[in-house]
C-alpha cells in the first residue's frame, strides 16, 4: 500500500460526457501528478501540482483539466469524453518538488472505460 | 525527453539473481536513474534510483557504470512476486515528470 488512494477503482460512462477522478495523497506529501496508461500510449505523465499550484504540464488535452485544494487533494476532470479516453489513469505524489531526487509513490489508479 | 534503452523482455528462474540491464546514453552529470515496475493490475512502485554510486535498498541494486551511460538493476533472489514490467527512468534534477518507455517485461519461472 503506497498511501496514496485514488476513487472510484472503476468508471463506465457515455461518448460526451464528464467525469472527475478524485486522488488523495500520501500523508505530507505536498506535489501530486497525473498519469495515463492506455495500450497504444503506454504511460503518460498529464501534469503536476505543488501545494495548489501547476508546476508541469505534459500531454494532456484542453477536455482535461486538473486542480489540487487546499487539503492537497487533487481531482483530474475529463470532458466531452471519446471512445480513446478508456485508459487506467494513474495518481502519484512525492514529498516535495525536487525532480530528480525524489520518488514518486503511486495509487492504484482508476480505470475508465468510455462506451 | 530523455530515453533510455531497455531490452522488450527477459526471463528468469525463482531464487536465482537477475539483472536488468539499461542503457541511458544521452545522461548528463546531474541526470538521476530511476527503477520502477509495474506488476500486473497495479500503478507503478518505485524500486530504486541513484545519481553516481551504486545503491542498495531491502528490494534491489542498482550498479551504475563508470561513465554513467548505463546502470543495472540487480534483483539478489528472484520471487515469483518479483514478475513485472521494470522501467529505467532518467530523470534530471528539475525535472518533474516520469518518461516511461516500454520497459522490460520480467518472466519469473518457479
Amino acid at each position: 500500500d503506497s498511501g496514496v488512494t485514488q476513487t472510484p477503482k472503476h468508471l463506465i460512462t457515455a461518448t460526451g460526457q464528464r467525469v472527475t477522478l478524485r486522488c488523495s495523497p500520501r500523508s505530507g506529501d505536498l506535489s501530486v501528478y497525473w498519469y495515463q496508461q492506455s495500450l497504444d500510449q503506454g504511460l503518460q505523465f498529464l501534469i503536476q501540482y505543488y501545494n495548489g499550484e501547476e508546476r508541469a504540464k505534459g500531454n494532456i488535452l484542453e477536455r482535461f483539466s486538473a486542480q489540487q485544494f487546499p487539503d492537497l487533494h487533487s481531482e483530474l476532470n475529463l470532458s466531452s469524453l471519446e471512445l480513446g479516453d478508456s485508459a487506467l489513469y494513474f495518481c502519484a505524489s512525492s514529498v516535495s518538488n525536487r525532480g530528480g531526487r525524489e520518488t514518486q509513490y503511486f495509487g492504484p489508479g482508476t480505470r475508465l472505460l468510455v462506451l | 525527453d530523455a530515453k533510455t534503452t531497455q531490452p522488450n523482455s527477459m526471463e528468469s528462474n525463482e531464487e536465482e539473481p537477475v539483472h536488468l540491464p539499461c542503457n541511458h546514453s544521452t545522461i548528463s552529470g546531474t541526470d538521476y536513474i530511476h527503477w520502477y515496475r509495474q506488476l500486473p493490475s497495479q500503478g507503478p512502485e518505485y524500486v530504486i534510483h541513484g545519481l553516481t554510486s551504486n545503491v542498495n535498498n531491502r528490494m534491489a541494486s542498482l550498479a551504475i557504470a563508470e561513465d554513467r551511460k548505463s546502470s543495472t538493476l540487480i534483483l539478489h533472489r528472484a520471487t515469483l512476486r518479483d514478475a513485472a514490467v521494470y522501467y529505467c527512468i532518467q530523470l534530471s534534477q528539475g525535472a518533474q515528470k516520469l518518461v516511461f518507455g516500454q520497459g522490460t517485461r520480467l518472466t519469473i519461472n518457479p
